[in-house]
């Protein structure tokens, strides 16, 4: 069936460092792919989302490409604060509508 | 607008208690759907309506839970009896008609379910 996989936290990293978060998919098709955020304290917020090969999603500095090649779907962004630190699902979609498929979530501590 | 809200925040009971976990869509939301994050694992799927029916119920883990949504509004799910194992945080997320070409599902904060 389809799944989604995460790199596994928590990450830890300094104000103004480079982020990356790998996530790879397994899912026949093409499905749409997302990145939703949770901050402490609160409810799944989407991030940014990609519905087609070599589409890149972007929000809020962050960066993600949908890469069919590599059914791959890695979070970036060049300069993390501390504001950023939260939970970052990633998720995929068969159909418009239907339901998420989520990877474990990874945990991103920034420090000051 | 109010956005997707879920009641109670934090629920504890005892085991084979019976626990009603209740979601208010965001109004005019026709699609509701329920998730489970279980000891930090992945969110997974339970079931999803299209207003008052339920149009994908695979994720449901067994009898002993029972989702409604009378008259297409808020939705609740009942568990009963409840175990140890269904201790988690349970998310409800809303989304519009999809003929609106619309589809970005808004969670609400959850529930913390602990079961003792």
């Amino acid at each position: 069936g389809d799944s989604v996989t995460q790199m596994e936290g928590p990450v830890t990293l300094s104000e103004e460092a480079f982020l990356t978060i790998n996530c790879t998919y397994t899912a026949t098709g093409y499905p749409s792919l997302f990145w939703y955020v949770q901050y402490p304290g609160e409810g799944l917020q989407l991030l940014l989302k990609a519905t087609k090969a070599d589409d890149k999603g972007s929000n809020k500095g962050f960066e993600a490409t949908y890469r069919k090649e590599t059914t791959s779907f890695h979070l970036e962004k060049g300069s993390v604060q501390v504001s950023d630190s939260a939970v970052y699902f990633c998720a995929l979609t068969r159909w418009q509508g239907g339901k998420l498929i989520f990877g474990q979530g990874t945990e991103l501590s920034v420090k000051p | 607008e109010a956005g997707v809200t879920q009641f109670p925040s934090h629920s504890v009971i005892e085991k084979g208690q019976t626990v009603t976990l209740r979601c208010d869509p965001i109004s005019g939301h026709d699609n509701l759907y329920w998730y489970r994050r279980v000891m930090g694992k992945e969110i997974k799927f339970l079931l999803h309506f299209v207003k008052e029916s339920k149009q994908d119920e695979s994720g449901m883990p067994n009898n002993r839970f029972l989702a409604e949504r009378t008259g297409g509004t808020y939705s609740t799910l009942k568990v009963q009896p409840a175990e140890l194992e269904d201790s988690g945080v349970y998310f409800c997320a809303s989304s519009q008609d999809l003929s609106t070409g619309v589809h970005e599902q808004y969670f609400g904060p959850g529930t913390r379910l602990t079961v003792t």
